[in-house]
């Protein structure tokens, strides 16, 4: 079975600059999240989708950071414009159930966003 | 409060011995709890997940589970430099729709 797909797997870019990441999750999981991570701190839940709607972005800034899931399969975060906060890993992971979780997930590998 | 808090660490244990993790929470509905390990530079990897009061164990993993006290461990035996990694201890909160993850707890295996 292929595992949660990221794409890139860095990025440096300047602050006030756009960014996006991708994500395929794990074949036929109806369930994906992406989680930032800063360094030295848990991951933290940005957006939660099940199939291609919005379940929780209670913590996605919304004025800079969107997301989408088309077609309930791949997924896209973007940030417009960066801050030098912004700087993290960004995590998708992806979940065979429904909204309830309660299996863990598979994470894929992350993009790293550095912003300058 | 933190909703899920961990010992940052370092936790310094030798080669051999157990090692002991801890975690607390704070939202006393939570009903799965997780174990993530994560490697400098790498996505945590889910190790263990226990849903009952007690211990489950699987391999040197052994996780205890006690909801009154609302606290999460991980036990590691006969630790090896291999263990030297961050692990997160994760819930699902009471409403049962996402994961929240601990800032982790650092565990060094020393020769």
């Amino acid at each position: 079975e292929a595992g949660v797909a990221q794409s890139p797997r860095y990025k440096i870019i300047e602050k006030r600059q756009s960014v996006a990441f991708w994500c395929n999750p794990i074949s036929g999981h109806a369930t994906l999240y992406w989680y930032q991570q800063i360094l030295g701190q848990g991951p933290k839940l940005l957006i939660q989708f099940q199939n291609n709607g919005v379940v929780d972005d209670s913590q996605l800034p919304k004025d800079r950071f969107s997301a989408e899931r088309l077609k309930g399969v791949d997924s896209t975060l973007k940030i417009q414009p960066a801050k030098l906060e912004d700087s993290a890993v960004y995590l998708c992971a992806s979940s065979p159930a429904d909204t309830r979780a309660n299996y863990g997930y598979t994470f894929g590998s992350g993009t790293r966003l550095t912003v300058v | 409060q933190k909703e899920v808090e961990q010992n940052s660490g370092p936790l310094s244990v030798p080669e051999g011995a157990i090692a002991s993790l801890n975690c607390t929470y704070s939202d006393r509905g939570s009903q799965s709890f997780f174990w993530y390990r994560q490697y400098s530079g790498k996505s945590p990897e889910l190790i263990m997940f226990i849903y009952s009061n007690g211990d489950k164990e699987d391999g040197r993993f052994t996780a205890q589970l006690n909801k009154a006290s609302q606290y999460v461990s991980l036990l590691i035996r006969d630790s090896q430099p291999s263990d030297s990694a961050t692990y997160l201890c994760a819930v699902i909160n009471s409403s049962a729709s996402k994961i929240i993850f601990g800032s982790g707890t650092r565990l060094s295996i020393r020769p």
